[in-house]
């Protein structure tokens, strides 16, 4: 069974340009996470998604990253514009979105991105 | 408030050594508790996860761990360490009341190193 797939696995940009990332799920998982984590750092959720609705944003910066996932499987995370302190990993994961929250994420290998 | 503590940065053990990650937690209900493991320029690789049942879970490659809830602690064990095993290991917790928001609470990861 196919991972998670995030592409690209590194990115590096300048500041004030604009960069996306892309993940697809595992097959059947309903529920999408985008996760950032900083250098010795736990990973910190962006964005919660159950099929095409994200369902916990609170930790997504909205005035310059936005997210999307049409039709309730792959998604993009966007950053516009980049600055010095969005370099970081960034991190999909999924799961199959048990009622009662047992289900386990599964990661994929992340995308490190560099903001010059 | 939930939390999960990791109290070391750093374990250094012996290659066939018995290993030990520490992992206390705190929340207002009962927890799922998970060990995920990160490899340099890698994703969280899923170990084992406490939902209910026998305290001891066992997991992926030999690792396993010990649900206290008198001390509230969820420890990962391995038996006899391997070179291999060198690498950053992350405690999540899930509060069970609120575990249809699926949110994992993330420990700060402590760094194993296994010498030969």
């Amino acid at each position: 069974e196919a991972g998670v797939v995030q592409s690209p696995r590194y990115k590096i940009i300048e500041k004030k340009q604009p960069v996306a990332f892309w993940c697809n799920p595992i097959s059947g998982h309903n529920t999408l996470y985008w996760y950032r984590q900083n250098l010795g750092q736990g990973p910190e959720l962006l964005i919660r998604y159950e099929n095409e609705e994200a369902v916990d944003d609170s930790q997504l910066p909205k005035d310059r990253f936005s997210a999307e996932r049409l039709k309730g499987v792959d998604s993009t995370l966007k950053i516009q514009p980049a600055e010095l302190g969005d370099s970081a990993v960034y991190l999909c994961a999924s799961s199959l979105g048990l009622k009662g929250g047992t289900d386990t994420q599964y990661f994929g290998p992340g995308t490190r991105l560099t903001v010059l | 408030a939930q939390s999960v503590a990791q109290p070391e940065d750093q374990v250094n053990v012996a290659e066939g050594n018995p290993l030990t990650v520490k992992c206390t937690y705190s929340v207002s209900g009962n927890p799922y508790l998970f060990w995920y493991v990160q490899y340099p320029n890698r994703g969280l690789q899923f170990l084992l996860k406490y939902i209910t049942g026998d305290n001891l879970v066992k997991g992926s490659y030999g690792f396993e761990a010990e649900f206290n809830k008198s001390q509230t602690s969820f420890h990962l064990k391995k038996p006899s360490a391997l070179v291999s095993d060198s690498a950053l290991y992350f405690c999540a917790v899930r509060d069970i009341r609120t575990g249809n928001n699926r949110k994992l609470i993330w420990g700060l990861g402590t760094s194993l190193a296994v010498n030969p």
